[in-house]
């Protein structure tokens, strides 16, 4: 596809359970980002990587969360041993170079439930 | 330090009026600028962004936003609101020469009343 990809659309899932997102950006974007929106609230910046390197994981809120990217392309987001305080719509974008002035592309969200 | 500050949480128009979403920054150093628009159970869209040049910017859908420097504004307008724009909008900020961060204000949801 032209956009970027996100799957699941939606994972719901029991408190206590791992859980994997995956992205695929816009085939040659070199800059990814993950963002988590929770319900009603603005965007909060999680990671980003420039290429296979994530240079700034400062917005990781706890070690519970992780993030990889491999081969220039496909990241994953996994957080381990959710909580309630995970739910919400987590959401990648991918950008063609990194620089301030580059549009970020947004990909539709993977929705996590936390029960 | 760089912030966005979207005025109003909630802006409700009528259909076939003017639409002004506001939004206001702070920054040290020339910005660039842009609108996101967030329809339901989707991911943003960009609309719209300021880098150099014409500070009148049109983008997607027919709207357009000013950058003025003078009152660290980059409001987004509308002349006639349409029941499709119905949405959340977000403005965003990142700086010349900058890292890639985008910073991002609270969001704007748009209702349009019939």
């Amino acid at each position: 596809g032209a956009g970027v990809s996100q799957s699941p659309s939606n994972k719901v899932t029991e408190k206590g359970k791992d859980v994997e997102l995956r992205c695929d950006p816009i085939s040659g974007h070199t800059a990814l980002y993950w963002y988590r929106q929770s319900l009603g609230q603005g965007l909060e910046f999680l990671i980003y990587f420039q290429g296979n390197s994530a240079p700034d994981k400062s917005g990781l809120p706890s070690d519970r969360f992780s993030a990889e990217r491999t081969g220039g392309s496909v990241s994953t987001l996994t957080i381990q041993r959710t909580q309630q305080e995970d739910s919400a719509v987590y959401l990648c974008a991918s950008s063609l170079l990194q620089g301030s002035n580059q549009p970020q592309h947004f990909g539709d969200g993977t929705r996590l439930s936390i029960l | 330090a760089q912030s966005v500050t979207q005025l109003g949480s909630h802006v409700s128009v009528s259909e076939g009026a003017l639409v002004l979403l506001r939004c206001n920054y702070s920054s040290s150093v020339p910005p660039y600028l842009f609108w996101y628009v967030q329809y339901p159970n989707q991911g943003l869209q960009l609309l719209l962004k300021y880098t150099t040049g014409a500070t009148l910017v049109k983008g997607i859908n027919g709207f357009e936003a000013e950058f003025k420097k003078s009152e660290t504004s980059f409001h987004l307008t509308k002349p006639s609101a349409h029941m499709s724009d119905a949405a959340e909008y977000f403005c965003a900020v990142s700086e010349e020469g900058g890292n890639y961060q985008l910073i991002w204000g609270a969001g704007t949801k748009l209702i349009i009343k019939p």
